[in-house]
């Protein structure tokens, strides 16, 4: 079935910039997403991406997809402590089927 | 934007007994619901999906008689756990379909005592 692998945790510096890795098992996937998850909280969008982009760009964010290798990576820019969360990805193959989650990068900024 | 309503956020219950959580999309109708189940530090694991006026299809593994999931309008489907038990303790996120993309509730923290 289909499957998406992220790196469990990444430390950074605030100020620096923060990248959060994640690859996908399934050629179909058509949608991409990153959400944001603080401690107790929900889920919050942070920006996805079509499979038939490239990048995305969205202020402190940016979304690259590697189609080829099944690669997604959010990067965020001058990264701040309340940038400190889970951050997922995740992907379906058409509109209004469920997403499919990765494990989570927990993210820590430290000042 | 759309907006999904999940409650209780908190809910401690005892063993034995039954609890339900509720998602209403505010401003959007939902013909599809899904309904994750979150352990603590892990990712949401799909456990049903939901279609307005028709039975759930629960993912494998996922007991459709212990996870009761009505969706019996196009902004309302409850998710009711029966006979909870301590195992059931948890974080149950509602999500729903939409024009906008998927839309998530807030989330349910299940304590079961």
């Amino acid at each position: 079935g289909e499957d998406v692998e992220q790196s469990l945790f990444l430390s950074v510096r605030e100020g620096d910039s923060s990248v959060i890795n994640c690859t996908y098992t399934d050629s179909s996937s058509t949608y991409l997403y990153w959400y944001k998850q603080e401690p107790g909280a929900g889920l919050q969008l942070l920006t996805y991406i079509f499979s038939n982009m490239d990048m995305k760009q969205d202020q402190r964010l940016t979304v690259l997809l590697n189609k080829k290798d099944k690669h997604l990576s959010l990067r965020i820019a001058d990264t701040q402590t309340g940038d400190s969360a889970i951050y997922f990805c995740a992907e379906s193959d058409q509109a209004g089927t469920a997403l499919i989650f990765g494990k989570g990068t927990t993210l820590s900024v430290s000042s | 934007g759309a907006v999904v309503s999940q409650h209780p956020s908190r809910v401690i219950c005892k063993s034995g007994t039954s609890v339900k959580i509720e998602c209403r999309s505010l401003d959007f109708q939902a013909t599809t619901m899904f309904w994750y189940r979150q352990f603590p530090k892990q990712s949401l694991m799909l456990m049903a999906t939901s279609n307005e006026g028709s039975k759930a299809t629960y993912e494998q593994g996922v007991e459709k008689d212990k996870f009761l999931i009505n969706h019996a309008s196009l902004t309302l489907s409850t998710l009711t756990v029966t006979s909870a038990h301590p195992e059931d303790s948890s974080f149950y996120i509602c999500s729903a379909s939409n024009d906008y993309g998927y839309t998530f509730g807030s989330g349910t923290r299940l304590t079961v005592v």
